[in-house]
């Protein structure tokens, strides 16, 4: 059965730190995508990356970058030099297959909170 | 360039009563889809299309309709609304071969 844990609930860092959001996932299919998304406060939602089961590249965008470890089944979110407009809450996801990449199943995400 | 647009934003139903959430996309996506998220969960998948006149149940269907007439529209009902829909509604859309990318506001509602 597919599942993704995001086993921190909320974390809390003081502005400029680094942060990373941990993403397990549990899957059958060898063919697969991962997900993450973000949902700031004013609720929605906002897509970050995808990134499917045969790039096991490290994915830098900015101060956002994604480690994808299959060894591992983990899929971590990393923000460097954290700001306030970051604080929102953060889902990773998996779909299964080539052809459903739609058919997300989220994690219950991870409340990140930067303080001034 | 409105993107993906929900209406209402929010309602309050009473158990029993039906009611109709409308999604509208200006992208011209072929992908649209309906999700619930319940407090402290993900997003789960109620219903999807792949294209006009085309619907296909998700992870949690029971309780809801949907109906594409339009291209541009994705209609979730709720026939004899309950307590356990009380939620927020948030309908995507995208281009094959299908990535929810861009999601609407979402609709709050609540089930008295």
């Amino acid at each position: 059965a597919q599942k993704v844990t995001q086993a921190q609930t909320e974390i809390s860092v003081v502005e400029k730190e680094d942060v990373t959001l941990d993403c397990v996932y549990e899957t059958r299919d060898t063919t697969y995508y991962l997900f993450w998304y973000k949902q700031p406060p004013s609720g929605e939602l906002v897509f970050l990356i995808r990134r499917n089961s045969f790039d096991e590249q490290n994915e830098i965008s900015g101060r956002y970058s994604w480690n994808f470890q299959k060894s591992t089944s983990s899929f971590n979110f990393t923000i460097t030099a954290s700001q306030v407009v970051d604080s929102a809450v953060y889902f990773c996801a998996l779909s299964e297959g080539m052809d459903s990449s739609y058919k997300l199943i989220f994690g219950s995400g991870t409340r990140l909170l930067v303080r001034p | 360039n409105a993107g993906v647009t929900q209406t209402p934003k929010f309602r309050v139903l009473k158990t029993g009563q039906s009611m109709t959430l409308l999604c509208a996309q200006d992208m011209n996506h072929e992908y649209m889809y309906w999700y619930r998220q319940d407090p402290g969960m993900g997003l789960r998948l109620i219903h999807y299309s792949v294209g006009e006149g085309t619907t296909a149940k998700g992870e949690v269907p029971d309780g809801y309709n949907v109906s594409r007439l339009k291209k541009q529209n994705f209609l979730l009902g709720l026939e004899s609304a309950a307590p356990s829909q009380t939620s927020v509604y948030f309908c995507a859309s995208s281009k094959p071969p299908g990535t929810p990318r861009y999601f609407g506001p979402g609709t709050r509602l609540t089930v008295l």
